[in-house]
């Protein structure tokens, strides 16, 4: 089935930095979503984007609707421990609202 | 506030078994589904529901059952537990089938030898 590749796969970096990552696809999304899943935990929402070229922030994450439709960028400044989890991107394809695809996910590790 | 409420946490089945993961929402939400995790693979959409009565295969649905006989609940059959099956699962819901927040449950942990 369709996935969504994410990169990096996992990420260390010391508190304080920025972080990057981001999410491609083959096919056109109309909505792009962000995830974060702690340890032993199921995902949560962090970001949704519903419009081309859209960036959107949610206190130090931002995120960004790729202008193609076809990816997506996640960032977070000043990172701090409890940022480590598992960063999933999501999004119905075109046509198929009733299905969520979700990215191969971003493990950030921070490091004090 | 439960949310979503996954039953059990932990689970080892020898194969060949069957066993149920149980599924409840409280928030009156149409769309329910079940999602695998396995590493490398993100999150890969095994059944839905769009509503009581109503349900639909995701990527991976075979060895899987499911059934929606009410708006809460949405349990997850495994007919015949097999190794590959061994893998963390999460029950999900939304508002509608259109809708994009997704709440999960906390997940199932199953081992399957």
């Amino acid at each position: 089935g369709q996935q969504l590749n994410q990169s990096p796969q996992s990420m260390f970096i010391q508190e304080g930095e920025d972080v990057s990552m981001n999410c491609t696809s083959s096919s056109i999304f109309n909505t792009w979503l962000w995830y974060k899943q702690d340890p032993g935990e199921g995902p949560v929402l962090l970001i949704a984007l519903y419009k081309a070229g859209e960036l959107t922030s949610n206190g130090r994450l931002t995120a960004q609707f790729g202008i193609t439709r076809k990816d997506s960028f996640l960032n977070i400044s000043a990172s701090i421990p409890s940022d480590v989890g598992i960063y999933f991107c999501a999004g119905p394809r075109t046509g198929t609202a009733s299905k969520l695809t979700f990215g191969t996910g971003t493990r950030l590790q921070v490091t004090l | 506030n439960a949310g979503v409420t996954q039953t059990p946490k932990f689970q080892v089945l020898k194969t060949g078994q069957s066993m149920t993961l149980q599924c409840a929402q409280d928030m009156n939400h149409e769309y329910m589904s079940w999602y695998r995790q396995d590493p490398g693979m993100g999150l890969r959409l095994i059944h839905y529901s769009v509503g009581a009565g109503i349900t639909d295969q995701g990527e991976v649905p075979n060895g899987y059952n499911v059934s929606r006989s009410t708006t809460e609940d949405f349990p997850l059959r495994l007919l015949s537990a097999a190794p590959s099956q061994t893998s963390v699962y999460f029950c999900a819901s939304r508002r509608t089938a259109a809708g994009n927040t997704i709440y999960f449950g906390e997940g199932s942990w199953l081992t399957v030898v």
